[in-house]
C-alpha cells in the first residue's frame, strides 16, 4: 500500500488528453513538491515534471503538472502511442523524524 | 552529458551481502544529493536511501535500516551501496538516481539503468 494514491490504469485514445491523480496528505504532498516520472516499457524511470509543474528541458508542453492542497495531477494531451509507460508520482515526506521518499503506486497509461 | 552507471548487481544467497556503486560522469557530483530506487519485478518504484552532497544527511526507508549503508566519495564521482543481511524481497533493479543540491532530494534525475540483485538459494 502505497503513502501515494495513484489509479493503476487510465486510458484514451491517440490526440485525447488523460490526467493521472496522486493523492496525499499534508505530511508529503501537502507540504513538498510533487515530481513525475515516465517509465517506458524495460527502461530506467525519467522525469518529467519537477516543483509541482515545472519540465525539465527536452520534455514537450504536452506535459503539464499540477498541485492542489495534497493533491496533484500529471496531465498529458496530444496522447502518442510512445506515451504508452508507467507514470509515477513522488515526493518527500516528513512523517517520520528523519523523513522518507514516497512514490505513488504508479499509474499504466494505455494510448487505444 | 550527464551519466550515471550502476553495477556490482548479481546473485546473492540470503543472508549474503552485495556492494553496489554507481559512477558519474557529466556534472559537479560533489554539488548534488544521490539516491538509490529499486523496483522490484513487475512491481513499482521504491526509494531505499538517499545521501546529501557532504555526506551530512542521510535517509534510509524502514524496509532496509539498519542493513544497507549509503556512502560516496566525492574524489572518485562515485556512489556506492553496501548491503548486509540481504533477504529474498531485497531482489529487484536498482537505480542510482541524482538529486538536488538541497540536503533532501525534491526530485530525481537522471537514472542510471539500473544493476539486478537476485537474493535467492
Amino acid at each position: 500500500q502505497s503513502v501515494l494514491t495513484q489509479p493503476p490504469s487510465v486510458s484514451a485514445a491517440p490526440g485525447q488528453k488523460v490526467t493521472i491523480s496522486c493523492s496525499g496528505s499534508s505530511s508529503n504532498i501537502g507540504n513538498n513538491y510533487v515530481s513525475w516520472y515516465q517509465q517506458l516499457p524495460g527502461t530506467a524511470p525519467k522525469l518529467l515534471i519537477y516543483d509541482n509543474n515545472k519540465r525539465p528541458s527536452g520534455i514537450p508542453d504536452r506535459f503539464s503538472g499540477s498541485k492542489s492542497g495534497t493533491s496533484a495531477t500529471l496531465g498529458i494531451t496530444g496522447l502518442q502511442t510512445g506515451d504508452e509507460a508507467d507514470y509515477y508520482c513522488g515526493t518527500w515526506d516528513s512523517s517520520l523524524s528523519a523523513g522518507h521518499w514516497v512514490f505513488g503506486g504508479g499509474t499504466k497509461l494505455t494510448v487505444l | 552529458e550527464v551519466q550515471l552507471v550502476e553495477s556490482g548487481g548479481g546473485l546473492v544467497k540470503p543472508g549474503g551481502s552485495l556492494r553496489l556503486s554507481c559512477a558519474a560522469s557529466g556534472f559537479t557530483f560533489s554539488s548534488y544529493s544521490m539516491n538509490w530506487v529499486r523496483q522490484a519485478p513487475g512491481k513499482g518504484l521504491e526509494w531505499v536511501s538517499s545521501i546529501s552532497s557532504s555526506s551530512s544527511y542521510i535517509y534510509y526507508a524502514d524496509s532496509v535500516k539498519g542493513r544497507f549503508t549509503i556512502s560516496r566519495d566525492n574524489a572518485k564521482n562515485s556512489l556506492y551501496l553496501q548491503m548486509n543481511s540481504l533477504r529474498a524481497e531485497d531482489t529487484a533493479v536498482y537505480y542510482c538516481a541524482r538529486g538536488g543540491v538541497a540536503a533532501r532530494p525534491n526530485w530525481f534525475d537522471p537514472w542510471g539503468q539500473g544493476t539486478l540483485v537476485t537474493v535467492s538459494s
